[in-house]
């Protein structure tokens, strides 16, 4: 998706292990998103930035830590990988809400 | 508790007849809601959007109802296409908390 990029697009874990996902966005948005999608849940909000310097806990924050690096960077970080971390990952940056295309995470 | 509630997981409906897909939400904070699409592989894409102070808003095929009192949104497609089959997805922004719940998807199959 045009203006927002998210890296990587898949990654396997092993139980235990740390991983950032890296988001960034080129369209001077103030507000940013991590979301997870898993099946029959939609997206379920992880942490949103409202604007640089801020960050807030969404509905489901447990075993994950956000960074808003600056305006254009929004990462993800998984600290003790678990198997219920399995999932597909979206950014999205505001408004409306812009996607990137997912990082597919797979944790055994 | 889930604030936003898509009780369709799917629907199927032929070419060229309306598709209604239906969404119901519990948060009276919520003040702009939004239709997505997605298909498998991407992101979500923006469809259409309508504030609490309307109650229709129409893009194209695409409208989007609001009753406020009844706490129910729709979209209607209007002709369906082949090209519509997708996974769609309504959100709700309560912008004083900048934060957008999302549905769990109704998954549209329109059949040539």
């Amino acid at each position: 998706n045009a203006g927002v990029t998210q890296t990587p697009k898949f990654q396997v874990l092993k139980t235990g292990q740390s991983m950032t996902l890296q988001c960034a966005q080129d369209m001077n948005h103030n507000s940013m998103y991590w979301y997870r999608q898993d099946p029959g849940m939609g997206l379920r909000l992880i942490y949103y930035s409202a604007s640089e310097g801020t960050t807030d806990k969404g509905e489901v924050p447990n075993g994950y830590n956000v960074s808003r690096l600056n305006k254009r960077e929004f990462s993800l970080r998984l600290e003790s990988a678990a198997p219920s971390q399995t999932s597909v990952y979206f950014c999205a940056t505001n408004q409306p809400q812009h996607f990137g295309d997912g990082t597919r995470l797979s944790i055994l | 508790d889930q604030q936003v509630k898509q009780n369709s997981p799917s629907l199927s409906v032929q070419e060229g007849r309306i598709s209604i897909l239906n969404c119901d939400y519990t948060n009276s904070m919520f003040d702009y809601f939004l239709w997505y699409k997605k298909y498998p592989a991407e992101g979500p894409t923006f469809l259409i959007s309508i504030s609490s102070i309307k109650d229709k808003n129409e893009d194209g095929r695409f409208t989007v109802f609001l009753n406020k009192s009844a706490k129910h949104l729709s979209l209607h497609i209007v002709p369906s296409q082949p090209g519509d089959s997708a996974v769609y997805f309504c959100a709700a922004l309560d912008s004083g908390t900048y934060k957008y719940i999302f549905g769990t998807g109704t998954r549209l199959k329109v059949l040539a």
